[in-house]
């Protein structure tokens, strides 16, 4: 079992470009999310997913979009980076599990992205 | 609003106890988690409460009081590799949305 796992790890865009980063998980997770995580801030949630197919917004959206088209992958898109998408960005999925709360969260390795 | 505090940073030596207190302001309260995240990793789960009281589990205890939105997470006998950021998060709604908490670094000392 890999878990969670995201590419790439490291990126550097220059304003204006464009990428998407990957998020695969192999542990059956109905619901999945992308966060970013920025000094003194903590996670903010990016977007989320409840289930193949579907998408909500989170707690800052802005910038970006997702694709959930497979159970199994997250999608998250930056149309066109700016410095402020500058962030560590982390994926992670839950439920159902049986053995640990239903809504423990597992996450991805995290990927860095710099925006210059 | 949402409103999660907990401290900064926290200094300890090794083998002696610490508590990170978090409390919390929610529209919605289905549980709250605390994570372990050493610098450059992933958070990891370490524990959950979801009724009042107290949660052991090894060297770590959690605590909560959902009266007074206040949780605590208790590390004992603490050993260097428990130098690393603890993230208290609230699980606000039944999708399992996590509110977090900006972290507490927990530095140990020899």
């Amino acid at each position: 079992n890999a878990g969670v796992t995201q590419t790439p790890k490291f990126r550097v865009l220059k304003t204006g470009q464009s990428m998407t980063l990957l998020c695969a998980q192999d542990m059956n997770h109905e619901y999945m999310y992308w966060y970013r995580q920025d000094p003194g801030m903590g996670l903010r949630l990016i977007h989320y997913s409840v289930g193949e197919g579907t998408t909500a917004k989170g707690e800052v959206p802005d910038g970006y979009n997702v694709s959930r088209l497979k159970k199994q992958n997250f999608l998250l898109g930056l149309e066109s980076a700016a410095p402020s998408q500058t962030s560590v960005y982390f994926c992670a999925s839950s439920y159902p599990r049986e053995r640990e709360p239903a809504d423990t969260q597992y996450f991805g390795p995290g990927t860095r992205l710099t925006v210059l | 609003g949402q409103n999660i505090d907990q401290p900064t940073e926290m200094t300890a030596t090794e083998g002696a106890i610490v508590q990170i207190n978090c409390t919390y302001q929610t529209s919605g309260f289905n549980g709250l988690f605390w994570y372990q995240q050493h610098a450059g990793e992933a958070p990891t789960f370490l524990s959950y409460n979801v009724l009042d009281g107290l949660e052991e589990k090894g060297r770590f205890s959690s605590f909560l009081s959902r009266s007074k939105g206040y949780s605590y997470l208790l590390l004992k006998e603490l050993q260097m590799k428990d130098s690393a950021s603890y993230l208290c998060a609230v699980s606000t709604d039944s999708w399992g949305k996590l509110q977090f908490g900006a972290g507490t670094q927990v530095v140990v000392t020899p």
